[in-house]
């Protein structure tokens, strides 16, 4: 079957560094998107990966292995504005789109 | 430039009523998307559309129809509605027919609740 794993919580340190891993079963992978989702808010894109390796975008980095079945989601110098929850999706052969429950991230001062 | 807009922000329904989630975007994107999002659940899509005048079923689309009459508006329908259809409702869109691969903007969401 198809799914997707990540922490349902985790909590971190204001101006901190904190890594949200993703862990994949998807037929005919086609790439892996992650999300931000503000408590009561709707879902904004943060970041695509298709291909091995590191995506560097300010704060944020994603990294994908195909091989592993894994990603990571690396955001640095944490600002309160980070607390939300970050939703893993990966893509399948036929580009639909599997979304994790999403890891809630809670940021300490 | 708005985006995307849904309405009504929230709706509490009796049972067994029909309803129609609003949805409207100003990007001109080929395709549209409704999730239901539930605690504890990732999103979950209930009917797509990749171009005006066609649309699919997603993973949950029992219970629900929709329509794509034009690039703009793109509404959920429910027939009649019951209590496990409470939920909070996204409309997304994207440029992409190949929705897989390509950024999706969400609306603000609806929240219904169905008694």
């Amino acid at each position: 079957g198809q799914n997707i794993d990540q922490p349902t919580e985790m909590t971190a340190t204001e101006g901190a560094i904190v890594q949200i891993n993703c862990t994949y079963q998807t037929s005919g992978f086609n790439g892996l998107f992650w999300y931000q989702q503000h408590a009561g808010e709707a879902p904004t894109f943060l970041s695509y990966n298709v291909l091995d390796g590191l995506e560097e975008k300010g704060r944020f980095s994603s990294f994908l292995s195909r091989s592993k079945g894994y990603s990571y989601l690396l955001l640095k110098e944490l600002q309160m504005k980070d607390s939300a929850s970050y939703l893993c999706v990966s893509t399948d052969s036929n580009y639909q789109l599997i979304w994790g429950a999403g890891t809630k991230l809670i940021i300490k001062p | 430039i708005a985006g995307i807009t849904q309405a009504p922000t929230s709706q509490i329904l009796a049972a067994g009523r029909r309803m129609t989630l609003r949805c409207t975007q100003d990007m001109r994107h080929n395709a549209m998307y409704w999730y239901r999002q539930d605690l504890g659940l990732g999103l979950r899509l209930i009917h797509y559309s990749n171009t005006a005048g066609t649309t699919g079923k997603g993973e949950v689309p029992d219970g629900y129809s929709v329509s794509r009459a034009n690039t703009d508006d793109f509404p959920l329908t429910l027939a009649s509605a019951v209590p496990s259809q409470t939920s909070v409702y996204f409309c997304a869109s994207s440029d992409s027919r190949d929705f897989g691969t390509d950024t999706q903007y969400f609306g603000p969401g609806t929240r219904l609740t169905v008694l």
